[in-house]
């Protein structure tokens, strides 16, 4: 089956950029997301791109994907205490549900 | 204020009894969805409806039901065959356009402990 992997672990100091990276296997998948989960709470919406995009900027937040190289990554600019959490990437599956990677947890020091 | 409630917050099971956790959306979505999270591990799927008095089975779904009498609702029932129960389990929804399923929206779910 499909299987989305990302790096378990990134630690970045206050200012700096963090750039998160995923890869995944369906190339049929229509979106793309990236999601945030902070201790305890629920997964938070954080940004998605549609498959036929290669960029999509919000704010702080630049999504790239690669689709020959099924790759896709997260970057967050001028990155704040407050980003650090756990950050799943996720693929949906034949428009059904979402197959997700196992989180990649940021920490970020001052 | 629009979104998903999952209660309670927080839930302890005895060997052999039955839990049920609740799930409910007011933001008019389709779909609905329960997860499982364990320690260091994604989200895996347990059962998903897109339609009232519709549901299926998703990759774990042994030991556990569902039922989608309403499209507000989508309670997940923990049994007594579930031999590992212990986990963070989230709920949640998306529209349906077409045969495209749109960005799903979390709860903030509810942790399980067996006593």
């Amino acid at each position: 089956g499909e299987d989305v992997e990302q790096s378990l672990f990134l630690s970045v100091r206050e200012g700096d950029s963090s750039v998160i990276n995923c890869t995944y296997t369906d190339s049929s998948s229509t979106y793309l997301y990236w999601y945030k989960q902070e201790p305890g709470a629920g997964l938070q919406l954080l940004t998605y791109i549609f498959s036929n995009m290669d960029m999509k900027q919000d704010q702080r937040l630049t999504v790239l994907l690669n689709k020959k190289d099924k790759h896709l990554s997260l970057r967050i600019a001028d990155t704040q205490t407050g980003d650090s959490a756990i950050y799943f990437c996720a693929e949906d599956q034949a428009g059904t549900a979402l197959i997700f990677g196992k989180g990649t947890t940021l920490s970020v020091s001052s | 204020d629009g979104g998903i409630t999952q209660s309670p917050k927080y839930l302890f099971r005895k060997e052999g009894q039955n839990v049920t956790l609740s799930c409910e959306q007011n933001l008019n979505h389709d779909a609905m969805y329960w997860y499982r999270q364990d320690p260091g591990q994604g989200l895996r799927l347990i059962y998903y409806s897109q339609i009232v008095n519709d549901f299926q089975k998703g990759d774990i779904a042994e030991g556990y039901s569902v039922s989608r009498e309403k499209k507000e609702s989508f309670p997940l029932t923990v049994t007594s065959a579930q031999k590992n129960p212990t986990a963070f389990y989230l709920c949640a929804s998306s529209m349906v356009l077409g045969s495209s399923n749109q960005p799903q929206h979390f709860g903030d779910g509810t942790r399980l402990s067996i006593l």
